[in-house]
C-alpha cells in the first residue's frame, strides 16, 4: 500500500513564525503535491514537484515556497504565517507511470492554527 | 476539467450495497473517471478511476455508462466504516509537466446506518 506521512497531525503556530510541513511517501512516486482544504472551498493546490529540485506553482502559491531535496521529501514552508493560513494541509503523491492518470495518494493531513 | 454533479447525501443499511450516482456531461474523450473518499478528520482515500470499462477493485466497482456521461461507484457491501464524504472528480490525462490538479466539489455524503 501507498504510504503518505505528514509529521504533524496538528500544529499551533504564532502570527509571523516559519512554519515548516513535511511529507514523506515511500513509493518511489515521482509527483508529489501540497493542497490545502478550507470548508466551503474544497482542496486548492498550492505547489507542486514532478522531480527532484523541480518545483511548480499550483493555484494559490503566495505565503507558501516548497523544497524537495530528496524524491520521497516534499516539504511546505510558510514563510511568515498568518491567521488566513489557519486550515487543514494535505500532501499527496502519484507515479508519473505511463499517462498522467495515475492516482493521487493522500497523507492524513496536518491541521495548522496560526494564533 | 469537467465539471461532475453528485447528491449531497445518501443514506444506506449496513451489509447491504451502497450506488453513488456522479453526473459528468460535460466529460471529454480522454478525461478519466475517479472516485476518492474522505472521513472526517483524515485525508481523501483513492478509491477506484476508470476510462471507458467498467472497473473493479477490492473496495468498489465503477460503473461507467457507454456515453460517459455519468457513472456509479458500488460499495457492494457497506458498513459503518463506509461513512464518509465521496468524491466524484474527471480529470485529464496526459504527458508532461502540468500533472492536472484534482478539484474536489461538495460530494456526497454517504451514512451507513446499523
Amino acid at each position: 500500500d501507498v504510504k503518505v506521512t505528514q509529521s504533524s497531525r496538528y500544529l499551533v503556530k504564532r502570527t509571523g513564525e516559519k512554519v515548516f510541513l513535511e511529507c514523506v511517501q515511500d513509493m518511489d512516486h515521482e509527483n508529489m503535491f501540497w493542497y490545502r482544504q478550507d470548508p466551503g472551498l474544497g482542496l486548492r493546490l498550492i505547489y507542486f514537484s514532478y522531480d527532484v529540485k523541480m518545483k511548480e506553482k499550483g493555484d494559490i502559491p503566495e505565503g507558501y515556497s516548497v523544497s524537495r531535496e530528496k524524491k520521497e521529501r516534499f516539504s511546505l514552508i510558510l514563510e511568515s504565517a498568518s491567521t488566513n493560513q489557519t486550515s487543514m494541509y494535505l500532501c499527496a503523491s502519484s507515479s508519473q507511470q505511463g499517462w498522467s492518470n495515475q492516482p493521487q495518494h493522500f497523507g492524513d493531513g496536518t491541521r495548522l492554527s496560526i494564533l | 476539467d469537467a465539471k461532475t454533479t453528485q447528491p449531497p447525501s445518501m443514506d444506506c443499511a449496513e451489509g447491504r450495497a451502497a450506488n453513488l450516482p456522479c453526473n459528468h456531461s460535460t466529460i471529454s474523450g480522454n478525461e478519466y473517471v475517479y472516485w476518492y473518499r474522505q472521513i472526517h478528520s483524515q485525508g481523501p482515500q483513492y478509491i477506484i478511476h476508470g476510462l471507458k470499462n467498467n472497473e473493479t477493485n477490492e473496495m468498489a466497482s465503477l460503473i461507467i455508462t457507454e456515453d460517459r456521461k455519468s457513472s456509479t461507484l458500488i460499495l457492494p457491501h457497506a458498513t459503518l466504516r463506509d461513512t464518509a464524504v465521496y468524491y466524484c472528480i474527471v480529470r485529464f490525462a496526459h504527458r508532461g509537466s502540468t500533472l492536472g490538479r484534482l478539484y474536489f466539489g461538495r460530494g456526497t455524503q454517504l451514512t451507513v446506518w446499523p
